[in-house]
């Protein structure tokens, strides 16, 4: 059974500050890697995809993927009060849909 | 309307009821998805439609009945629940069923069951 492993916080960053958020997955084969955030009460939406190991970066947003190791981590640069969310890593994706972390709560304070 | 509604958005119904959940996306998209989404606990994948056909029922219980009448509209009928069914049911889509495609969440329909 494929799994996704991460620490639900809560992450406490200083506002201004590199918040790093951490993902472990199981399924040696998986392929394909997402991270949602979800604010309180809404649904999720997707913040970056990564496919490759290395860095993806796409403005204050970098993923990393490390396919040997089994790790993906998301790093917010110049973190504001509004990145203050839950933050859900998923993997797989097809016809088996997604799977996902319970997610880390992160608090960016000000 | 754009991108993935879902109505109603709050629903409280009995053990005895019979509801039906509705989820529309308006992307052009051909794979639509069902998700829940209980306290502590993570998004779990609960059916997959790919051009109208089922591909996937992740061993839901047979009080959840799904239905795709077309690659637009997506419906979660309900029967029978239990309180523990409560939860916040997302819809989802993308443009098909590669490994890549985004996926986009609809609002989701929180759920309590009495």
């Amino acid at each position: 059974q494929k799994e996704v492993e991460q620490n639900s916080g809560p992450l406490s960053v200083p506002e201004g500050a590199i918040a790093s958020l951490n993902c472990t997955y199981s399924d040696r084969v998986s392929q394909s890697f997402f991270w949602y955030r979800q604010y309180s009460g809404k649904s999720p939406e997707l913040i970056m995809s990564i496919y490759s190991n290395g860095d993806k970066e796409d403005g204050r947003f970098t993923a990393q993927l490390n396919k040997a190791s089994q790790y993906v981590s998301l790093l917010i640069r110049d973190s504001q009060p509004s990145d203050s969310a839950t933050y859900l890593c998923a993997t797989g994706g097809g016809a088996d849909g997604l799977t996902f972390g319970k997610g880390t709560h992160l608090i960016i304070q000000p | 309307e754009t991108g993935v509604t879902q109505t109603p958005r709050h629903l409280v119904m009995g053990m005895t009821n019979k509801k039906s959940l509705k989820c529309e996306q308006h992307l052009g998209h051909n794979a639509m998805y069902w998700y829940k989404q209980s306290a502590k606990k993570p998004l779990e994948l609960m059916f997959v439609y790919n051009f109208k056909e089922q591909t996937e029922n992740n061993s839901v219980p047979s009080r959840f009945s799904p239905e795709c009448p077309n690659s637009s509209h997506l419906f979660l009928h309900l029967h029978t629940l239990q309180p523990e069914d409560s939860a916040l049911y997302l819809c989802a889509s993308s443009q098909d069923q590669g490994l890549q495609e985004t996926q986009y969440f609809g609002p989701g329909t929180r759920l309590l069951v009495l």
